[in-house]
């Protein structure tokens, strides 16, 4: 069983440059969510796909957007970067379909760097 | 606005001990809850959760209680060892929330010396 996989790894961009972040769900998961997590505070949600579709959004701008395939895997796509958009970005596969089972695998994150 | 909050950004313990992580929320709409341990340059791993209808799961070595009248959580780890150090995050979700958003604390770095 393949886990969740992400890349880059670790990049570095500069302000007001795009940027796209990559997972690959696990294997046999529909869903996938995406976390920030900035450096010494806890994961915060930016948004879900299920079935290709957005399936809820935290408090994110809308320059903070994303994409799911038909293979379930996703982007995370940022425009116009700013110095705050600095953190490890997360995926989260689930299998669940958009339910509440809370349990996500996460993959082990995209470290941005914006200077 | 912190919804979910870990008050202690670190713990320190001694191997063969109990360690006890404390979390409390203040969204009474929370109905599921969620340890995730981290090591460095990894994803969190989902420990062990509660469902708010019950006060306490036990999962082997861990443990976690909740007092729903308190809004607070806790997880207890007996006995505690050194490959127990690491980053503790508590998650809360409601079934209001689309699909599995989860929110975290901000995290306990357990340390547990030999």
């Amino acid at each position: 069983e393949t886990g969740v996989t992400q890349s880059p790894t670790h990049l570095i961009k500069t302000r007001g440059q795009q940027v796209t972040l990559r997972c690959s769900s696990q294997s046999g998961h529909n869903t996938v969510s995406w976390y920030q997590q900035a450096l010494g505070q806890g994961p915060q949600f930016i948004f879900q796909y299920y079935r290709e579709e957005e399936n809820g959004r935290g408090n994110f701008p809308p320059r903070f957007s994303g994409l799911q395939f038909p293979n379930y895997s996703s982007e995370l796509n940022v425009n116009a970067l700013e110095l705050d958009d600095s953190a490890l970005y997360l995926c989260a596969s689930s299998g669940s379909g958009g339910a509440n089972t809370g349990e996500l695998f996460f993959g082990e994150g995209s470290r941005l760097t914006v200077l | 606005d912190q919804q979910v909050k870990q008050n202690s950004p670190s713990l320190s313990v001694q191997e063969g001990r109990i360690s006890i992580l404390n979390c409390d929320y203040t969204n009474s709409m929370f109905d599921y809850f969620l340890w995730y341990k981290k090591y460095p340059a990894e994803g969190p791993t989902f420990l062990i959760s509660i469902s708010s209808i019950k006060d306490k799961n036990e999962d082997g070595r861990f443990t976690v209680f909740l007092n729903k009248s308190a809004k607070h959580l806790s997880l207890h780890i007996v006995p505690s060892q050194p490959g127990d150090s690491a980053v503790y995050f508590c998650a809360a979700s409601a079934l209001y929330n689309a699909g599995n958003m989860l929110t975290f604390g901000g995290g306990t770095r357990l340390m547990v010396k030999p």
